[in-house]
């Protein structure tokens, strides 16, 4: 079966600073990986993806992740961080399974929390 | 101009009521899905259909009833509400992998 951990239920970093959320997957083939951000009382956002190709993926808002197989990783980064970038952080894995529904397989969530 | 929208954003109502919620995109997605999201900020996918077609029901009780009148709309009725149905449920459209989801609708059964 699909899934992804995160392993961090919150993260604290400095406006300025850089920043990185983790993501671990675990998956049989190959995984469809994805970034989505949740602002309070919003859905959630589209933030980037990988799929194939280069291991470090561009996204919106500055944000980039980082594809590891070795590691089963997929960790987000940002190079200096916002205030408002302080919101919630789900690493997704699309199910591939036989059905091929394109459903999202969601990790429990990350709040990073960033301070002026 | 909203991609995928559902209402009503807001929903409180007393236990054992029916209530529905609704839900568009205009994005012209083949596959649209309902989430359900828990006090922890658990996401988990309810239903998913595809082209009108039911595609995904994962282990959700059957108060919960999703109709799809064409693809572009994706409905949850919601029968007898029990207090531990009070979440946020997201309605999301997707292509190529892509979701794109509404602003949530938070149900609060009391």
């Amino acid at each position: 079966a699909q899934s992804v951990a995160q392993p961090e239920d919150q993260v604290n970093v400095a406006e300025g600073n850089p920043l990185t959320v983790k993501c671990t997957y675990s998956v049989s083939g190959n995984p469809y990986l994805f970034w989505y951000v949740q602002y309070p009382n919003r859905g959630l956002q589209f933030l980037l993806k990988y799929i194939t190709g280069d291991n470090l993926v561009k996204g919106s808002y500055g944000f980039e992740a980082e594809f590891n197989k070795s590691q089963t990783s997929f960790h987000l980064k940002k190079p200096s961080a916002l205030v408002s970038d302080s919101a919630l952080y789900f690493c997704a894995v699309r199910d591939i399974g036989s059905s091929n529904t394109g459903k999202l397989i969601f990790g429990q969530g990350t709040t990073l929390q960033v301070k002026p | 101009d909203t991609a995928v929208s559902q209402t009503p954003k807001y929903l409180v109502t007393q236990m054992g009521n029916d209530k529905s919620i609704k839900c568009e995109q205009n994005l012209g997605h083949d596959t649209m899905y309902w989430y359900k999201q828990d006090s922890k900020k658990f996401l988990k996918i309810m239903f998913s259909y595809n082209n009108k077609e039911l595609i995904i029901n994962e282990t959700v009780p059957n108060r919960f009833s999703p109709k799809s009148p064409d693809k572009a709309h994706l409905n949850l009725h919601i029968n007898s509400l029990e207090l531990g149905d009070s979440a946020v449920y997201f309605c999301a459209s997707s292509q190529e992998g892509k979701a794109f989801f509404g602003q949530g609708t938070r149900l609060t059964v009391v």
